[in-house]
């Protein structure tokens, strides 16, 4: 079966650095996106990896681990506007077509 | 427009009714998504367009969802006989291509259907 797991919520500081993990098991695997949504808004990308290792962009960096199933969304320097519900979507499942399969995505509060 | 965009924005309709839910991909995307989001959950496949065609429909959940797409552009969903449970936010994408490349997919700010 295809499962995608991420924290509901977090709750970080401005200024800090906050870890967004996320696990999945997907019958096929094409790539690995982050996705922020503010809320009442449309997701707009982030990031996305499909080999092993760190992509830095900015004050967000994700990284992959095919092996184990596992990425993380880094944020640093924490800003107020970086509240929202973050999403990790897996492309590919059992089929070719690049459908996104997400987790439940988790809602990052800023608290200054 | 520059993105996509997805017509009404809102939609309130009563139980048993027909909704009609409108995306308009950006320009020169052949691949289109929809997506469903249910309060409290993630976003959920429902249908894949390549073109005019509907390689995949596996995420529809029952016979009264449908969906078309004409021209390689616009695409409609639309549910018959609504049911309370349809209640969410109906988003679509759209992408250069889909398939195992990589391919950024841009989303509308979604229709939000509420069913009484």
């Amino acid at each position: 079966g295809q499962n995608i797991d991420q924290p509901t919520e977090m709750t970080a500081t401005e200024g800090a650095i906050v870890q967004i993990n996320c696990t999945y098991q997907t019958s096929g695997f094409n790539g690995l996106f982050w996705y922020q949504q503010h809320a009442g808004e449309a997701p707009t990308f982030l990031s996305y990896n499909v080999l092993d290792g760190l992509e830095e962009k900015g004050r967000f960096s994700s990284f992959l681990s095919r092996s184990k199933g596992y990425s993380y969304l880094l944020l640093k320097e924490l800003q107020m506007k970086d509240s929202a519900s973050y999403l990790c979507a897996v492309s590919g499942g059992s089929s070719n077509t690049g459908k996104l399969i997400f987790g439940q995505g988790t809602t990052l509060q800023v608290k200054p | 427009g520059a993105g996509v965009s997805q017509s009404p924005s809102n939609k309130v309709t009563e139980k048993g009714k027909d909704v009609e839910l409108r995306c308009d991909p950006i320009s020169g995307h052949t691949a289109l998504y929809w997506y469903r989001q249910s309060l409290g959950q993630g976003l959920e496949f429902l249908i894949y367009f390549q073109g005019n065609s509907a390689p995949d429909k596996s995420g529809l959940p029952s016979d009264r969802f449908s969906a078309e797409r004409t021209g390689g552009s616009v695409s409609t969903l639309t549910i018959q006989r609504t049911q309370q449970e349809d209640s969410a936010v109906y988003l679509c994408a759209s992408s250069l291509g889909g398939g195992r490349s990589y391919n950024e997919q841009f989303f509308g700010p979604g229709t939000r259907l509420t069913v009484l």
